[in-house]
């Protein structure tokens, strides 16, 4: 059971590349999210799935585009990356979106872009 | 005004003393709680989660949740090094269990 996983866990860009954030879990939990998260600023929501099929904007999703491919894999596109979307990118789950849940944490992938 | 509040700190404490960190919240519909211990360059883990008014203890952690006033606080004690990091507070709102708000983390220096 290797719970939430990230691909990759480090990636340099050009502005203007464009790459995709892989992430899966094998706990078959229904909801998923993509954050990002800055010195200083906690975690910020990007983008997440309820449960597969469906997905919604966070807090912060200008700039990126989701899939969610299946129920376990949940993707994060940067179409034209911007040196502002350096960051560091989580990606985590839930079981099935009740109260009393909490998230996994993948262990993240570190994003520089030139 | 941020859905969740943290004094970013650092909070410097020595080793075996009591270490207080506080988050304060926006939404009064606001229905689970949880603290998350950070360190640099790992992803969160769980600490504690609260639902309900009043305190939950684990070990050397006490969760303190106050809806009234709309606040939640972790207390450490017998604080050891190993606790410095970066604790982030979280709070679901009851109107979507999916939708997690994250403080930004306060930061918390044991010295031995």
């Amino acid at each position: 059971n290797a719970g939430v996983t990230q691909t990759p866990k480090f990636q340099v860009l050009k502005t203007g590349q464009s790459m995709t954030l892989q992430c899966a879990q094998d706990m078959n939990h229904n909801s998923m999210y993509w954050y990002r998260q800055d010195p200083g600023m906690g975690l910020r929501l990007i983008y997440y799935s309820a449960s597969e099929g469906t997905t919604d904007k966070g807090e912060v999703p200008n700039g990126y585009n989701v899939s969610r491919l299946n129920k376990r894999e949940f993707s994060l596109r940067l179409e034209s990356a911007a040196p502002s979307q350096t960051s560091v990118y989580f990606c985590a789950s839930i079981p099935r979106g009740r109260y009393q849940e909490t998230q996994y944490f993948g262990p993240g992938t570190r994003l520089l872009v030139l | 005004q941020k859905e969740v509040e943290q004094n970013s700190g650092p909070l410097s404490v020595p080793e075996g003393a009591i270490a207080s960190l506080n988050c304060t919240y926006s939404d009064r519909g606001s229905q689970s709680f949880f603290w998350y211990r950070q360190y640099s360059g790992k992803s969160p883990e769980l600490i504690m989660s609260i639902y309900s008014n009043g305190d939950k203890e684990d070990g050397r952690f006490t969760a303190q949740l106050n809806k009234a006033s709309q606040y939640v606080s972790l207390l450490i004690r017998d604080s050891q090094p190993s606790d410095s990091a970066t604790y982030l507070c979280a709070v679901i709102r009851v109107t979507d269990f999916n939708k997690f708000y994250f403080g930004s983390g306060t930061k918390l220096n044991v010295k031995p």
